[in-house]
């Protein structure tokens, strides 16, 4: 059975670093695209970045362009979302997905962006 | 960025009744190729989102039959044929076929 465990949220001041992982399991994790998609508090869904299965390609949505990077380890079956920099406006739940399509989803890691 | 216009933002449905979701898309969602990269996804109160349809219309894996969907090139349509309990919760259109990818705002159905 496909699973994908993030962690690595929490709360940290505007202008903080955070590091985000995925663990993925039970599917063939080098072989698909993955994302990082994110849901402010009461918000809707918003598409954050997303890297090519061997890592050579990636996008970003406009607003976190230079202060987040996304990064796999094929070997390890991990997915990681480093961000700099961060906003108040940053705070939401961030979900990993995997697959062209987002067939699998984890449950999701909190991050607050907060003075 | 290609914005994905849902409606209606709230719906509610008496249980067993069919049910409908419009998505529609400021721009044409074919690809150069002939493909249309269109999902739909399913998130109940307080869980992660769950594909129901990719590619416009092919129903995911273990998806009930009572789930269906069509469109194309701007707008798309999903339909709940009997609604049941578990259905609740919110409908998210999304878009892969430009960058980046965008979501609608998300559909609301509740048991009236």
């Amino acid at each position: 059975e496909a699973q994908l465990v993030e962690s690595g949220g929490g709360l940290v001041q505007p202008g903080g670093s955070l590091r985000l992982s995925c663990a993925a399991s039970g599917f063939s994790f080098s072989a698909l695209w993955m994302s990082w998609v994110r849901q402010a508090p009461g918000r809707g869904l918003e598409w954050v970045a997303n890297i090519k299965p061997d890592g050579t390609e990636k996008s970003y949505v406009d607003s976190v362009k230079g202060r987040f990077t996304i990064s796999r380890d094929n070997a390890k079956n991990s997915l990681s979302l480093q961000m700099n920099s961060l906003r108040v406006e940053d705070t939401a739940i961030y979900y990993c997905a995997a697959g062209g399509t987002s067939e699998y989803w984890g449950q999701g890691t909190t991050v607050t962006v907060s003075s | 960025d290609v914005v994905l216009t849902q409606s209606p933002l709230s719906l509610p449905v008496t249980l067993g009744q069919p049910a409908s979701i419009s998505c529609r898309s400021s721009q044409s969602l074919v690809r150069s190729d002939g493909n249309t990269f269109f999902n739909w996804f399913h998130q109940r109160p307080g869980q992660s989102p769950r594909r129901l349809i990719y590619k416009v219309s092919n129903r995911g894996s273990g998806v009930p039959d009572r789930f269906s969907a069509s469109g194309s090139g701007t707008d798309f349509t999903l339909r709940i044929s009997r609604v049941e309990a578990e259905d609740i919760g919110t409908y998210y259109c999304m878009q892969y076929t430009h960058w980046p990818h965008t979501f609608g705002q998300g559909t609301t159905l509740e048991i009236k």
